[in-house]
């Protein structure tokens, strides 16, 4: 079955760059996405990114994926305080039905630091 | 605010009261999920439909629960006999058209704020 998975925190000072890594086990994921969710909301999305690129540049975020090792990044350039949140990495695959549900990760804690 | 639109967003129940959730989607969105996520977890599938139709459902999903879309818009999820094990986030979400077969093109999906639940 599918299966994501992510570090569970991540500490950076403000200004820096912040890596959160993701791994997935499906091989059939189409789409991958992340979502931020800041404490006791919803999800809300940041980008995604098809499995037939490589990498896709949105303003301070980078997407990478290494489709080889099914290994998926979020680069958030320039940290701010404001970007302390929960990431979550997930995936879907192309339906053999009609349902495309997403699978998470348990999510990545990043604490910004002054 | 024209995004997904959960209610209530908090509720307190005792054991074995019944609860219901109301999601109203995205304008246009034909797709609506119904996700639960526990505490330090991520968000897991329950259920899922396009337009009324419930095409799928989650194991996690037990006898408990029931979930409904009658006129293709809004939806309702009805916890029954509510246990402690069933406080969680409620989160609904929907998603756009998609095209099908070799015209897929995959969607994105966008959440509502969720509704926490408590079962004292």
């Amino acid at each position: 079955g599918e299966d994501v998975e992510q570090s569970l925190f991540l500490s950076v000072r403000e200004g820096d760059s912040s890596v959160i890594n993701c791994t997935y086990t499906d091989s059939s994921s189409t789409y991958l996405y992340w979502y931020k969710q800041e404490p006791g909301a919803g999800l809300q999305l940041l980008t995604y990114i098809f499995s037939n690129m490589d990498m896709k540049q949105d303003q301070r975020l980078t997407v990478l994926l290494n489709k080889k090792d099914k290994h998926l990044s979020l680069r958030i350039a320039d940290t701010q305080t404001g970007d302390s949140a929960i990431y979550f990495c997930a995936e879907t695959a192309k339906p053999t039905g009609t349902a495309s549900k997403l699978t998470f990760g348990t999510g990545t804690r990043l604490q910004v630091t002054l | 605010d024209t995004g997904v639109s959960q209610d209530p967003r908090h509720k307190i129940t005792k054991r074995g009261q019944n609860v219901t959730f109301r999601c109203d989607p995205i304008s246009e969105h034909n797709r609506l999920y119904w996700y639960r996520q526990t505490l330090g977890q991520g968000p897991e599938f329950l259920t899922y439909f396009q337009n009324e139709a419930q095409l799928e459902k989650s194991r996690l999903l037990s006898d408990r629960f029931s979930a409904e879309r009658p006129k293709g818009s809004f939806s309702t999820l009805e916890i029954q006999r509510t246990e402690q094990g069933d406080s969680a986030m409620y989160l609904c979400a929907s998603s756009i058209p998609e095209g099908q077969g070799l015209q897929w093109t995959g969607n994105t999906i966008y959440f509502g704020e969720g509704s926490w639940l408590t079962v004292v």
